[in-house]
């Protein structure tokens, strides 16, 4: 059974430094694929950057990357550079090759403080 | 290039009445879900389609819930009859397709309140 587990209810980041926010994921099968959404207040999920379990790299996207770690099974997001405008809550989801549905997580609670 | 529309934004009904959502994805995305976002928690699957099937019902309240997609771009989701716990907030998202990296996109969500 998929399982996105995602530590941090809630963090605390300074205006203009870089903060991580964790993902651990549990599956079976070789091939899928991790999403990073943001919520905001106002209720729409945004995505943000995705990672495939056959990627090479860790994927970026401006200031958000992803620290890619396969064989712990985690996908943490990295925001760099904290914008007030970047408080939101993030999601943390996975699309198993099998499954094709998006599983996600409990979600963390950032607040970007000026 | 319009995102996923849903309607309405909000909805306060009082338990056992009937209520229904609707969804409007992105012209040409063949997958569309319909997800339920309880209070402090992420998402969770109650259907996805495939064009008009419904190709995953798995996690759908059978009893009280029903959804179509007529003709395989708008979608509705009922609740009859509603009950207190059905209160969240209940997300509509399309994708292209379902290649792993496909992403989807979400509409702004209904917020249902039972009373």
């Amino acid at each position: 059974a998929q399982k996105i587990t995602q530590t941090q209810p809630g963090m605390f980041v300074q205006e203009k430094e870089a903060v991580t926010l964790d993902c651990t994921y549990d599956t079976s099968d070789p091939s899928y694929g991790l999403f990073w959404y943001k919520q905001p207040s106002s209720g729409e999920m945004i995505f943000l950057i995705y990672q495939g379990s056959y990627d090479q790299q860790n994927a970026t996207e401006g200031r958000y990357s992803l620290n890619f770690q396969k064989a712990r099974k985690s996908a943490n997001l990295v925001i760099s550079a904290s914008q007030l405008g970047d408080s939101a809550m993030y999601f943390c989801a996975m699309r198993e090759n099998y499954g094709q549905n998006f599983v996600f997580g409990p979600g963390t609670r950032l607040s970007v403080l000026p | 290039e319009a995102g996923v529309v849903q309607s309405p934004r909000y909805k306060i009904i009082e338990k056992k009445q009937p209520v229904a959502f609707w969804c409007n994805p992105i012209s040409g995305h063949n997958t569309l879900y319909w997800y339920r976002q309880n209070l402090g928690q992420g998402p969770e699957l109650l259907i996805r389609y495939e064009n008009e099937e419904a190709v995953d019902d798995s996690q759908l309240p059978k009893d009280r819930f029903s959804a179509e997609r007529l003709k395989g771009v708008d979608s509705t989701l009922k609740i009859q009859p509603a009950e207190l716990g059905d209160s969240a907030v209940y997300l509509c998202a399309s994708s292209l397709d379902v290649r792993l990296g496909t992403e989807a996109f979400f509409g702004q969500g209904t917020r249902l309140t039972v009373v």
